[in-house]
């Protein structure tokens, strides 16, 4: 079962706008991490947030975690081309390194 | 501090023969995993290798199989190509086994399988 599914599947913004980004996941997590993944590379790691914290920050980037829920948002500030991306989160939910993806959310930032 | 390495970038091969990927973990960690990600869709988790030992497993049939190295090297082996096997493979290595940790990714090999 998917332990993450992003929502939505696509966002198209101007530059210097917010963006936001949705996951919601199945069974109890440890920690859930935000990847960024730029067309045909590999995945970059943004944040990772563990089940007993509720918002993290990193730069332009806001995690938030609701385990009551069972949702995360995942919020870019002031964005650019630059974040022009593809951005997944996953669950953790194993006891070994078990990281479960989603499907993404496609991020287009017009100049 | 050198990152994760995969070879090859591309591959091509056709159904019914065998491929061995490799990976390079970032300096000191000591697990690695693999991820198949067809287009479109996020990855899916085959395997996780820690110290030299499969500790984890997923939905993937036998003819998917790996190997690390004392240096925390890997590799990923496919028998018998289907067409279904054409997809990016991921490989991450982290400090440790336990998902408390982020993944360290390469950038992948394509494998096309004709």
């Amino acid at each position: 079962s998917q332990q993450g599914e992003e929502d939505p599947q696509a966002l198209s913004i101007q530059e210097g706008e917010n963006a936001t980004m949705n996951c919601s996941y199945k069974t109890s997590i440890n920690n859930l991490q935000w990847y960024r993944q730029n067309s045909g590379r590999g995945l970059v790691h943004l944040i990772l947030i563990r089940s007993n914290e509720r918002e993290k920050h990193s730069g332009r980037l806001r995690v938030t975690l609701d385990t009551s829920k069972k949702s995360s948002s995942l919020l870019i500030t002031a964005s650019r081309a630059a974040d022009t991306a593809s951005y997944f989160c996953a669950g953790n939910s194993g006891g070994y390194q078990k990281v479960t993806f989603g499907t993404g959310t496609k991020l287009q930032v017009i100049p | 501090e050198t990152g994760v390495t995969q070879s090859p970038t591309h591959l091509i091969k056709t159904r019914g023969q065998q491929v061995t990927l490799r990976c390079s973990s970032q300096s000191g960690h000591n697990t690695v995993s693999w991820y198949q990600q067809a287009l479109g869709q996020g990855p899916q988790f085959i395997f996780q290798y820690y110290r030299e030992e499969e500790n984890g497993r997923g939905n993937f049939p036998p003819r998917f199989s790996g190997l690390q190295f004392p240096n925390y090297s890997s590799e990923l082996n496919v028998n018998a190509l289907e067409l279904d096997d054409s997809a990016l493979y991921l490989c991450a290595s982290s400090a440790d086994g336990t998902g408390s940790q982020p993944q360290h990714f390469g950038d992948g090999t394509r494998l096309s399988i004709l």
